[in-house]
């Protein structure tokens, strides 16, 4: 069965904190992605790899970086942690590139920032 | 500015009952449309894919339609259960490679 994990459920840091989410898929992907979703605004692309050690912005990169050392692996780092960056984070993958194919989602991690 | 639509307001029927959610999209000419559901606290799951020349597709009792000149996708629940009970995403690729996602419709069915 198709498995994408992250790191945590629920996550509280300060402001001004580095924070690192971790997303891991079992399935020899070559896409992973990473999203935010708030309230009324739906899910955001924040950035995304087609392979490993590449990443491209996508919507919404400002305050987030990526790593993508493994192909199962991609890590989403705030560099300093702000209370705007509160939000759900989904990571996801796919096989193929978006548009042709099925995105696979973690069960996301819950981010409060003091 | 080119976006996707769906009713933020939530959508309440009762059992058995057809439950049709709409998105909408402006500026787009997608080739495929993709449909996700969503359970509080959830990562969406897939559901279907539809592509441009294909005006209709079904998975048990899910069924979506695709009209690109109306540039609206329908989705469709019968015999809808209070299991069916989520927000549904709609998502398309506005020829960029990367998918962008509805807000969502919520869906409640009760007894």
């Amino acid at each position: 069965d198709v498995k994408v994990t992250q790191s945590s459920r629920y996550l509280v840091k300060r402001t001004g904190e580095k924070v690192f989410l971790e997303c891991v898929q079992d399935m020899d992907h070559e896409n992973m992605f990473w999203y935010r979703q708030d309230p009324g605004l739906g899910l955001r692309l924040i950035y995304f790899s087609y392979d490993v050690k590449m990443k491209e912005k996508g919507d919404i990169p400002e305050g987030y970086s990526v790593s993508r050392e493994k192909k199962e692996r991609f890590s989403l780092i705030l560099e300093s942690a702000s209370t705007n960056q509160t939000s759900m984070y989904l990571c996801a993958s796919s096989s193929e590139r978006p548009s042709t194919d099925t995105q696979y989602f973690g069960p996301g991690t819950r981010l409060t920032v003091l | 500015s080119q976006k996707i639509e769906q009713n933020s307001e939530a959508l309440n029927i009762q059992e058995g009952k057809t439950a049709t959610l709409t998105c909408n999209y402006t500026n787009y000419s997608p080739a495929y449309l993709q449909w996700y559901r969503q359970d509080p606290g959830r990562g969406p799951v897939f559901l279907l894919l539809i592509r441009e020349n294909e005006k209709e597709k079904r998975k048990e009792r899910l069924k979506v339609t695709f009209d690109t000149t109306l540039k609206q996708s329908l989705f469709h629940i019968t015999a809808s259960q209070p299991a069916d009970s989520a927000t549904y995403l709609c998502a398309l690729d506005p020829g960029t490679d990367k998918l962008i996602f509805g807000t969502g419709t919520r869906l409640q069915v009760f007894p």
